[in-house]
């Protein structure tokens, strides 16, 4: 049974801030892993995706893996009360049926003003 | 550009009564796929459709049915609807992914709220 952890939160960060959110799982021949932010009452939306070892810049967020360590990580820079939501990592394996996405409970960032 | 479109967006229902939720997708996705969302357990899969023509059980089945009526369109039935059905229901789909590569993200609809009572 692949699982996916999160911290539930909530996280508090201060505007300006580095928020940084963390996730686990369990399979190590998972291939491919996202970030979705889920704002209340609304259904998730993309906002990173990650598929190597290293880290993987957009904008404000920072995307790392480390695939030895089964861990996944978002990094949100300068954050803004806007951010504030449910982050939910998800992770899948290779193709077929294991390109399912598993996800994370999520966690549950507060930016305060 | 509608993306993946979902109905109802509410319903109430009574326990015993049947529904059909329907989903469609206009990206042209191959794969097609029903979760749930409830407070504390997360999303989890119900039913998926990788290509036209099948569907597969995922993580919590039981007490659903899938129709994968076309490339669009995968909708999602309660034969008998019971107060544990309540939740949150999100219809997503993604393209298929290509030889060696892992899968792509998912584009969600924007739910459906099923209320059992």
């Amino acid at each position: 049974q692949k699982e996916v952890e999160q911290n539930s939160g909530p996280l508090s960060v201060p505007e300006g801030a580095i928020a940084s959110l963390n996730c686990t799982y369990s399979d190590r021949g998972s291939q491919s892993f996202f970030w979705y932010r889920q704002y209340s009452g609304k259904s998730p939306e993309l906002i990173m995706f990650i598929y190597s070892n290293g880290d993987k810049e957009d904008g404000r967020f920072t995307a790392q893996l480390n695939k030895a360590s089964q861990y996944v990580s978002l990094l949100i820079r300068d954050s803004q009360p806007s951010d504030s939501a449910t982050y939910l990592c998800a992770v899948t394996g290779y193709g077929g049926s294991q390109g399912n996405l598993i996800f994370g409970k999520g966690t549950k960032l507060s930016v305060k003003p | 550009n509608a993306g993946v479109t979902q109905t109802p967006k509410f319903q109430v229902l009574k326990t015993g009564q049947s529904m059909t939720l329907q989903c469609a997708q206009d990206m042209n996705h191959n794969s097609m796929y029903w979760y749930r969302q409830d407070p504390g357990m997360g999303l989890r899969l119900i039913y998926y459709s990788a290509s036209e023509g099948t569907t597969d059980k995922g993580e919590v089945p039981n007490g659903y049915n899938v129709s994968r009526l076309n490339k669009r369109e995968f909708s999602l039935r309660l034969e008998s609807a019971a107060p544990s059905q309540t939740s949150v229901y999100f219809c997503a789909s993604s393209a298929q992914p290509l030889a060696g590569q892992g899968t792509y993200g998912y584009t969600f609809g924007s739910g459906t709220r099923l209320t059992v009572v």
